[in-house]
């Protein structure tokens, strides 16, 4: 079964500094994709990244990166340069293409608080 | 504004009463979702429409819980005899049929159950 494991439950950042979220995921599908989705104290899920299972090179996106280490089963996301407004909760999500091709799986979660 | 909009953002209710929240994705986009999300946790996939036909549901979804989406436009989600279990965040999205599926999100429905 498909499963992303999130082992940070809260970080506290220095503004300006870069910050890696850490994520674990599990499947035996060889096809699937990875996301970040942030959500700030408001509630709506902003997406933010995404990672294909064949994709050779890391997904960037502006100060999001992804650092996606297929054989660790590892998908991290680094924020640079870090600031006031990426507090916030972030998860990082799958989507299996042929097992389910429609519902995305979420983590747990890690709460991110930037310190000015 | 042409992103995933919800209705109510906010539903307060005494245990018992039926609830519908309605959804409204992006209007170019096929495919609706409806998530839970409880305190401290992850959304939780609950069912899943391609145009109207509802091609896949969790088992969270018990049969107090109905979705349609009868013109494949916008979806409701209807709670039958609320319980206070299900107080939660119900998240909808919406994604097009093409491209790698990212999902976009509407600002949620907070229900609270009394």
């Amino acid at each position: 079964a498909q499963k992303i494991t999130q082992t940070q439950p809260g970080m506290f950042v220095q503004e300006k500094e870069a910050v890696t979220l850490d994520c674990t995921y599990d499947t035996s599908d060889q096809s699937y994709g990875l996301f970040w989705y942030k959500q700030p104290s408001s509630g709506e899920m902003i997406f933010l990244i995404y990672q294909g299972s064949y994709d050779e090179q890391n997904a960037t996106e502006g100060r999001y990166s992804l650092n996606f280490q297929k054989a660790r089963k590892s998908a991290n996301l680094v924020i640079s340069a870090s600031q006031l407004g990426d507090s916030a909760m972030y998860f990082c999500a799958m989507r299996e293409v042929y097992s389910s091709a429609s519902k995305i799986i979420f983590g747990s979660g890690t709460r991110l608080s930037i310190r000015p | 504004d042409t992103g995933v909009s919800q209705d109510p953002r906010h539903k307060i209710t005494k245990r018992g009463q039926n609830v519908t929240f309605r959804c409204d994705p992006i209007s170019e986009h096929n495919r609706l979702y409806w998530y839970r999300q409880t305190l401290g946790q992850g959304p939780e996939f609950l069912t899943y429409f391609q145009n109207e036909a509802q091609l896949e549901k969790s088992r969270l979804l018990s049969d107090r819980f109905s979705a349609e989406r009868p013109k494949g436009s916008f979806s409701t989600l209807e709670i039958q005899r609320t319980e206070q279990g299900d107080s939660a965040m119900y998240l909808c999205a919406s994604s097009p049929d093409r491209g790698p599926g990212e999902q976009f999100f509407g600002p949620g429905t907070r229900l609270t159950v009394l």
